[in-house]
């Protein structure tokens, strides 16, 4: 069965540099959730999407913005990028409505660098 | 918001034996809580969850139980195999129509001894 996919799967970037992630959810889902995962931490939520609406705001600092495009698939935008910027991001993808409406499912995540 | 606490952040046993992780929530009204298993640089994996309606799931050698009145969930795996080491997540969520995201837990490490 088709997951979500991101990309890319590694980006190092320099201080002060921008940076755009990928996320292409599963097939039919319509809502996307942005995660940041620091080194031995939970994973924090920054923003989701919902029909190509914002549906949800968490810890997302203003350098970063997001959107979810016609096809359901979004980019995380991150501009002015801080080497505590440098984590694991991950994008959950779910089906509102579904049977397993519920469920938030996982991509593999960008590892981000920032030297 | 929800908080979302999690016990112990390390666990270690012998192969065979039984691990159970604790978490208790704050907001009353999340009604959806999943587990979620994370290897080093991979992507969580949901192994287990349970609506507020349940008190009790299991699949195989892993088990969930919800205790809405005081707030606490917690997971049980049998029979533990040196495969189950991960850190392992637990989550709460108030679900309603396309509302609602995961909290999570802080982690606890899981390690199998064989």
């Amino acid at each position: 069965a088709a997951g979500v996919i991101q990309s890319p799967r590694h980006l190092i970037k320099e201080k002060r540099e921008t940076a755009t992630l990928k996320c292409y959810p599963i097939p039919r889902h319509d809502t996307v959730y942005w995660y940041q995962q620091g080194p031995g931490q939970d994973p924090q939520f920054l923003i989701s999407f919902y029909e190509k609406m914002q549906s949800d705001k968490g810890s997302i600092p203003d350098r970063f913005s997001a959107q979810q495009f016609s096809d359901y698939h979004s980019e995380l935008n991150m501009s002015s990028l801080e080497l505590g910027d440098s984590a694991l991001y991950f994008c959950a993808s779910s089906l509102t409505g579904g049977p397993t409406n519920e469920k938030l499912f996982f991509g593999s995540g960008t590892q981000l660098s920032v030297l | 918001g929800e908080n979302v606490e999690q016990h112990p952040s390390t666990l270690s046993v012998q192969e065979g034996d039984s691990a159970v992780i604790k978490c208790t929530y704050s907001d009353s009204a999340s009604n959806y809580f999943p587990w979620y298993k994370q290897e080093l640089g991979k992507r969580p994996q949901l192994i287990i969850d349970i609506r507020s309606n349940v008190g009790e799931k299991k699949d195989q050698r892993i088990a969930v139980t919800l205790n809405k009145t005081a707030k606490h969930f917690s997971l049980h795996i049998t029979e533990t195999q040196p495969e189950d080491s991960a850190v392992y997540f637990c989550a709460a969520r108030l679900y309603g129509g396309s509302q609602g995201n995961l909290i999570f837990g802080k982690g606890t490490k899981l390690s199998v001894k064989p």
